[in-house]
């Protein structure tokens, strides 16, 4: 079945530039979305479309693709942001939505 | 600013039907979709499956046969029901607006799945 894989882990010093990676063979086609999810919270939406930024979230977060490879980028990562970090598409046919497994941020 | 609320029981019985609904602020059910998610403990996001407001349906393959979601617009709510459940199934269960891309979240209610 059709998957989304992310890094189970990225750690970042204050300050620095976070990446984090999500691949899936339907990315080219498929709009990407990111989340963003803190203990006991619901997610939020960062990144839509990837490379929308609904109101009210911080310049600081940026989506881009690359081929199979869509990226969420956090310039000047702040301790807040220590989170986890969810890509989200669509499977080839558009049809069935997915999420990747998820990558935990530490901020060291 | 759209508001959505879980609501439902918190303990269900092995092999017996989850029922939750969420409650969406007014005015908002119509033109949208509107979907659950759920994150078992120490695992990730699984999309359960969404429905249009005027009652059409799509749900996770892996979970279809026991699925089902459905509206009242009326009411400005929509539900889920999981039949046959299993421990497996314990996780905290999150209505949001969207069928594809969320933008708006309840904000969680864990259902445990225990006898």
């Amino acid at each position: 079945s059709y998957e989304l894989t992310q890094p189970p882990s990225v750690s970042v010093s204050p300050g620095q530039t976070a990446r984090i990676t999500c691949s899936g063979d339907a990315l080219p086609n498929q709009y990407a979305y990111w989340y963003q999810q803190k203990p006991a919270q619901a997610p939020v939406l960062l990144v839509s479309k990837g490379n929308e930024r609904p109101s009210g979230i911080p310049a600081r977060f940026s989506g881009s693709r690359s081929g199979t490879t869509v990226t969420l980028t956090i310039s000047g990562v702040q301790a807040e942001d220590e989170a986890d970090y969810y890509c989200q598409s669509a499977d080839s046919s558009g049809v069935y939505s997915l999420f990747g497994g998820g990558t935990k941020l530490t901020v060291l | 600013q759209v508001q959505l609320q879980e609501s439902g029981p918190g303990l269900v019985k092995p092999s017996e039907t989850l029922s939750l609904t969420c409650t969406v602020s007014d005015g908002a059910i119509s033109g949208n979709y509107w979907s659950w998610i759920r994150r078992p403990p120490g695992k990730g996001l699984e999309w359960i499956g969404y429905i249009y407001y005027s009652g059409s349906t799509v749900y996770n393959p892996s979970l279809k046969s026991r699925v089902t979601i459905s509206v009242d617009a009326s009411k400005n709510q929509f539900s889920l029901k999981l039949s046959s459940v299993t421990a497996a199934d314990t996780a905290v269960y999150y209505c949001a607006k969207g069928g594809e891309g969320f933008d708006y979240w309840g904000q969680g209610t864990l259902v445990t799945v225990s006898s």
